[in-house]
């Protein structure tokens, strides 16, 4: 079957760094894409990558691996307004979103 | 009109009671999507559209019905709802029709079914 994996939740510190990793076994890959969900709101997209290696967007970043079937997700210089789960979801050979269950993150001072 | 809208927001419901859920998108984007989200749980598609007057089933179709008359709309319906579809219910479009682009996606519509 196809399977997106994330920690439920993680703590982290204001101003500080954080990983949030995402493995995935799917049938056929087509992309990976991190979106970020405030609570009560709906995803906002965050990344899409289909190559290996790191894309950077200003604080957030996203790495893959195709051969390890692993992503993560590295937030810099983290903000309060950082507290939100982070989606993570792979597009399978038929184009199909398989979503994991997300990670709760969640930001202290 | 800027983006998705759905509605209603909130809805509380008694078991057997016909329900529909709008969504209407002003970015003309061809593919559109309905979604439950469901604690513990990734997003799980209910239903797509890959362009106007086709549809298909997702993960969890049953109990569901869609109609994509035109571009902008694609309304769900529960024909006679049942407790287990208590969810937050996410209509998303993209840009493209062969597979899901990056999603837009509406506020979502917190269903309670009684």
């Amino acid at each position: 079957g196809q399977n997106i994996d994330q920690p439920t939740e993680m703590t982290a510190t204001e101003g500080a760094i954080v990983q949030i990793n995402c493995t995935y076994q799917t049938s056929g890959f087509n992309g990976l894409f991190w979106y970020q969900q405030h609570a009560g709101e709906a995803p906002t997209f965050l990344s899409y990558n289909v190559l290996d290696g790191l894309e950077e967007k200003g604080r957030f970043s996203s790495f893959l691996s195709r051969s390890k079937g692993y992503s993560y997700l590295l937030l810099k210089e983290l903000q309060m307004k950082d507290s939100a789960s982070y989606l993570c979801a792979v597009m399978d050979s038929n184009y199909q979103l398989i979503w994991g269950a997300g990670t709760k993150l969640i930001i202290k001072p | 009109i800027a983006g998705i809208t759905q509605a209603p927001t909130s809805q509380i419901l008694a078991a057997g009671r016909r329900m529909t859920l709008r969504c209407t998108q002003d970015m003309r984007h061809n593919a559109m999507y309905w979604y439950r989200q469901d604690l513990g749980l990734g997003l799980r598609l209910i239903h797509y559209s890959n362009t106007a007057g086709t549809t298909g089933k997702g993960e969890v179709p049953d109990g569901y019905s869609v109609s994509r008359a035109n571009t902008d709309d694609f309304p769900l319906t529960l024909a006679s709802a049942v407790p287990s579809q208590t969810s937050v219910y996410f209509c998303a479009s993209s840009k493209s029709n062969r597979g899901p682009g990056e999603l837009f996606f509406g506020e979502g519509s917190r269903l309670t079914v009684l």
